[in-house]
């Protein structure tokens, strides 16, 4: 398996706490992802960085920031969950954008 | 919209049998990939095929590519009960500048 570790593995936290969900690589690739996994709606990009300090937004980012200070890490904070929050967060890793992606085992998140 | 729909959303079948899933997808695509993800844990990359590609073997995986029908099947062959899982088609449409977008995948149950 991909060097791939998230933390923390579960969290439970009150709705307008910050949250900071944190992914981290040994296999040094460049490219590293942020999904959240909900029913009816499979995985959705949240946000992904190309490169230390390079990052863009995919398609649900909206309430979410990231940041990538080392190529091993990368993490994302919720800076005032929501209920709305509440999901399954996955973080995703490929050498290339068109390469295939390596997942952690997810973060399952619960906001009250 | 969905990029990627599976088809069905869930299926069950008995050991030895094949499994048939299918995919379709609205965009004109680089490649398709598919994964596989198992019960809390995170997806793992089974195949992928690219659009110049009609059809690829794995084992005992079998994906096939129409770029005219914008569609994909992925044919697992002499199923196992280990074979249990959710199966995702991921797209990279020219319009999402290669990210992957996921369908709502396919629940598998092969019954011993």
């Amino acid at each position: 398996d991909a060097g791939i570790t998230q933390s923390p593995r579960h969290k439970v936290t009150e709705t307008g706490t910050p949250v900071t969900l944190r992914c981290h690589q040994t296999e040094n690739h460049r490219y590293m992802y942020w999904y959240r996994q909900d029913p009816g709606h499979g995985l959705r990009l949240i946000h992904y960085s190309y490169g230390v300090k390079d990052t863009d937004k995919g398609e649900v980012s909206d309430g979410y920031s990231v940041s990538r200070s080392k190529t091993e890490d990368f993490l994302l904070t919720l800076e005032s969950a929501t209920s709305s929050q509440t999901s399954v967060y996955f973080c995703a890793i490929s050498r290339k954008l068109d390469q295939p992606q390596h997942f952690g085992d997810g973060t399952r998140l619960s906001i009250l | 919209s969905q990029q990627g729909e599976e088809d069905p959303q869930a299926l069950s079948i008995q050991e030895g049998e094949n499994a048939t899933m299918n995919c379709s997808y609205k965009t004109s695509i680089n490649n398709l990939q598919w994964y596989r993800q198992n019960s809390g844990r995170g997806l793992v990359h089974l195949i992928l095929i690219r659009s110049n590609e009609r059809e690829k073997h794995s084992g005992r995986l079998r994906v096939t590519l129409d770029t005219s029908k914008k569609s994909s099947s992925l044919l697992i062959t002499a199923s196992r009960a280990a074979d249990t899982a959710s199966y995702f088609c991921a797209s990279d449409g020219e319009t999402s500048g290669s990210r992957l977008t996921f369908g709502e995948g396919t629940q598998l149950t092969v019954n011993p």
